[in-house]
């Protein structure tokens, strides 16, 4: 496999459900990232992390909870999440201090929450 | 705060059209500015990543200029075709991770 692979790539839940996002990168990079989509507005950064570290949490509810086991694999644990959490997450991963910070991304989980 | 904005957010033109598409950013103390694809219902496809310091990338038919002083960016699509159809979509890179713009939604017309 090669690039950025998410699973799943469509998800259904409900409100008091738990589930998780995967997302796994096979670039060599040190850096991840969930963003999530939802129509008509520009893309939103949640979470980074470099290193395995989380660098930047963008005022994301605690309903959304990330985790970075090492540099390969990142994901978006979810639970007693709302109607409007129902977007298209997406995973990235770029070279943090690399000649270009190219990001790539997958091609991401729609969630629709009921 | 970092601000992208795109014109026009939709755009329909006949096959063969050459075409531009802008990007104006607040912050021109960037990193990079990258161009990407989305198609309907898929993920981002990186198209061109232009550093600071340069001020254009091509790559085939496709061609992104750089204007950090006046904070502008511009995709230029030469003969377009039907399968150049999708969004595209300008993110900037500075002090702070990616910072997208809403993307403008692209319809060739064969």
């Amino acid at each position: 496999e090669t690039g950025v692979t998410q699973t799943p790539r469509h998800l259904v839940m409900g409100m008091t459900n738990k589930k998780s996002l995967k997302c796994e990168q096979h670039l060599g990079h040190n850096a991840m990232y969930w963003y999530k989509q939802s129509a008509k507005k520009p893309l939103e950064l949640m979470f980074v992390y470099s290193l395995e570290e989380r660098v930047e949490n963008n005022s994301v509810p605690s309903r959304f909870s990330p985790e970075c086991p090492n540099s390969s694999h990142l994901f978006l644990h979810l639970h007693t999440l709302q109607p409007e959490d129902s977007a298209l997450y997406l995973c990235a991963s770029s070279q943090m201090g690399g000649a270009t910070g190219e990001l790539f991304f997958g091609e991401g989980s729609r969630l629709t929450v009921l | 705060k970092q601000e992208v904005t795109q014109i026009p957010a939709a755009l329909s033109v006949p096959e063969g059209e050459n075409l531009v598409l802008n990007c104006s950013f607040t912050d021109s103390a960037i990193y990079n500015l990258q161009w990407f694809r989305q198609d309907p219902g898929k993920g981002l496809t990186s198209l061109l990543l232009i550093q600071s310091s340069q001020r254009e990338q091509t790559s085939g038919r496709l061609n992104a200029s750089l204007d950090k002083s006046s904070g502008r960016s511009t995709l230029y699509i030469a003969a377009s075709q039907p399968g150049d159809s999708a969004t595209y979509l300008c993110a900037v890179s500075g002090n702070t991770p990616l910072v997208f713009g809403k993307g403008t939604r692209l319809s060739v017309i064969a």
